[in-house]
């Protein structure tokens, strides 16, 4: 099986730096994806990690660490935009196997 | 470039109905996932399909409901006899075959609200 932990809520100020922790447990792992989903709308892919690291999209980063089961989406600059909910998925080993998605981090950007 | 369509936007079913939610993946898509979504949780995988095939459908419950991605025409989310817990929003997902599954194209979703 696999399960995913975020943390629920995440509160930060404009123009700020907000780091979204995301630590997983799976049974087959191929790599680590993050999407974006405002209130009312469609999840949005932002970013994925198969290799130990930080891949870096504009603002937003993404790192992972194979072997401590982590990974965290990093947002610099944060615009008020971005308040949204963001969720870590894994992918499994095998393409047999759809993403599966963490409970979500809800990003409430302040003044 | 049209994205993934879902219809209907929203549903309103009294319980002992059926509901029929469609998904028109991505021009070039050929793999189509649908998702469950309670508010303020996360996004609960159902079943995974291709053109005419069911790939994994283990978080779909065994009862009432089922899937299919007929050749032709959009992939249909069938729940029969609904209650009151089926109420959720149910997204639908695409993406291209030879792709890993990192990245999906979701659709905007289907509300469904049982009285």
């Amino acid at each position: 099986g696999q399960s995913l932990e975020q943390p629920s809520e995440v509160t930060a100020v404009e123009g700020a730096i907000v780091q979204i922790n995301c630590t997983y447990q799976t049974s087959g792992f191929y790599g680590l994806s993050w999407y974006q989903q405002h209130d009312g709308g469609a999840p949005t892919f932002l970013s994925y990690n198969a290799l130990d690291g930080l891949e870096e999209t504009g603002r937003f980063s993404s790192f992972l660490s194979r072997s401590d089961s982590y990974g965290y989406l990093l947002l610099q600059e944060l615009q008020m935009k971005d308040s949204a909910s963001y969720f870590c998925a894994v992918s499994p080993d095998t393409g047999r196997r759809a993403l599966t998605f963490g409970s979500g981090t809800r990003l409430q950007v302040q003044p | 470039n049209a994205g993934v369509m879902q219809n209907p936007r929203h549903l309103v079913r009294r319980r002992g109905q059926e509901a029929r939610l469609r998904c028109s993946p991505m021009k070039g898509h050929s793999h189509v996932y649908w998702y469950r979504q309670l508010p303020e949780e996360g996004l609960k995988f159902m079943v995974y399909l291709q053109k005419e095939n069911i790939i994994d459908e283990s978080g779909m419950p065994k009862e009432r409901f089922s899937a299919e991605f007929p050749k032709e025409g959009p992939s249909i989310l069938r729940i029969q006899q609904v209650v009151r817990g089926d109420s959720a929003a149910y997204f639908c997902a695409s993406n291209s075959p030879g792709r890993s599954n990192e990245k999906l194209f979701f659709g905007s979703g289907t509300q469904l609200s049982v009285l």
